[in-house]
């Protein structure tokens, strides 16, 4: 089955300098994944997807994502922090079905990002 | 969240009674969701539809129940609620050919 792990809880960076969150993944097959972001007491907003073709992928509100295959891993960077990225940030495959061929997301636990003034 | 509407917004009920959750879209997509949103355990699908009247289980599906009898609504029961379901809950719809989710703004669901 598809997963994808954050390893960290929590990040904190200083304003104005650049962010890194982890994700990296567990796929059989070519992997589609994505990066969604929740502001405290809304839904997800979704940032950006990796499908195919660039392995540096570019987001909403300067974000970016670098898809790397030998490590399995899709972290998302922003080359300079601002105090309202603060947040929390989720990464996530999508997982199709081999019998009904029907897709759903599989998400993980979350990394809250503090970008500090 | 535009194009997907949960209500109610909060809840709180007692042990026991059932419960029902509805998420409406105007999108006419295809897919839709239920997940459930739990400090340290991220966001965990319930249950999903693929189609009216074509549903799955996801991976914590127990003590849930589901419902779409046309493509807008999709409704999501509680069948006896225990104090382990509180949680909050999103819905979230998907599009052919669109390979993002559109999310609702969520339920907050408390029962004691």
């Amino acid at each position: 089955a598809q997963s994808v792990a954050q390893p960290e809880d929590q990040v904190n960076v200083a304003e104005g300098n650049p962010l890194t969150v982890k994700c990296t993944y567990s796929v059989s097959g070519n992997p589609y994944l994505f990066w969604y972001v929740q502001y405290p007491n809304r839904g997800l907003q979704f940032l950006l997807k990796y499908i195919t073709g660039d392995n540096l992928v570019k987001g909403s509100y300067g974000f970016e994502a670098e898809f790397n295959k030998s490590q399995t891993s899709f972290h998302l960077k922003k080359p300079s922090a601002l105090v309202s990225d603060s947040a929390l940030y989720f990464c996530a495959v999508r997982d199709e079905s081999p019998t009904s061929g029907t897709y759903k997301y599989i998400f993980g636990t979350g990394t809250r990002l503090k970008v500090l003034a | 969240d535009a194009g997907i509407t949960q209500s109610p917004r909060h809840k709180v009920t007692e042990t026991g009674t059932p419960v029902t959750l509805r998420c409406h879209q105007t999108e006419n997509h295809r897919y839709m969701y239920w997940y459930r949103q739990d400090p340290g355990h991220g966001l965990r699908l319930i249950h999903y539809s693929y189609g009216v009247k074509d549903t799955d289980k996801g991976e914590v599906s127990d003590g849930y129940s589901v419902s779409r009898s046309k493509t807008e609504d999709f409704l999501l029961t509680l069948e006896s609620a225990t104090s382990s379901q509180t949680s909050v809950y999103f819905c979230a719809a998907l599009g052919d050919g669109n390979y993002g989710y559109t999310f609702g703004s969520g339920t907050r669901l408390t029962v004691v």
